[in-house]
């Protein structure tokens, strides 16, 4: 299993760019989410989702919108980008069965700078 | 009131010695505890988890939670410089995989070697 992986590994935007940061995963998880990491800030989440067709938003959705068509895919699309923006995204996934063990697996990220 | 508070380092220790990493919480109902580990440009990974009172060992690596003080550590023994990376303590309110995680900040070690 390739696991949860990410693309691009590095971008670089003007302000006002859109673009779509990719996540999939072979592990048939039911459960997607988008974080980003920020110095001083922790692993803050933007949107997740339970499964496909079922999105929801996290702590910090603003400027962010996700979509699932499929189990394995779940993408997070910047419409606008701002320099706000700048950050490290981790996309994750999980199995929601519950039980020791069952957790969440990271992808290996995508570095964002807007300028 | 962060939900989960954790110093941000850096920590630097010898190797060989023993490392203790902490966080605080405030709400009594989060139930879950972990310990990620992070490389440098790498995505965190599951290193411990538990949900009891108590010490939990896995090798060098203890998890011990403190439910009554809302203060979970994270204790490495005999710490190798292969240890060096930043660990994010999370929390939750249940063990399934959907659950929502709460992070810390993170704190960043080093190893001398």
């Amino acid at each position: 299993n390739a696991g949860v992986t990410q693309t691009p590994k590095f971008q670089v935007l003007k302000t006002g760019q859109s673009m779509t940061l990719q996540c999939a995963q072979d592990m048939n998880h039911e459960y997607m989410s988008w974080y980003r990491q920020d110095p001083g800030m922790g692993l803050r989440l933007i949107h997740y989702s339970v499964g496909a067709g079922i999105t929801d938003q996290g702590e910090v959705p603003n400027g962010y919108n996700v979509s699932r068509s499929t189990t394995e895919d779940f993408p997070l699309r910047l419409l606008s980008a701002a320099p706000s923006q700048t950050s490290v995204y981790f996309c994750a996934s999980s199995s929601p069965r519950g039980g020791q063990g069952d957790t969440q697996y990271f992808g290996p990220g995508t570095r964002l700078t807007v300028l | 009131q962060k939900e989960v508070e954790q110093d941000p380092g850096p920590l630097s220790v010898p190797e060989g010695a023993i490392v203790s990493l902490n966080c605080t919480y405030s709400n009594s109902a989060f139930q879950y505890f972990m310990w990620y580990r992070q490389y440098s440009r790498k995505g965190p990974e599951l290193l411990m988890y538990t949900y009891s009172s108590g010490n939990k060992e896995d090798g060098r690596f203890t998890a011990q939670v403190d439910k009554s003080s809302k203060y979970i550590s994270l204790f490495i023994r005999d710490s190798q410089p292969s240890d060096s990376a930043t660990y994010l303590c999370a929390i939750s309110l249940s063990n399934f995989g959907n659950e929502k995680l709460t992070f810390g900040t993170g704190t960043r070690l080093t190893i001398i070697p």
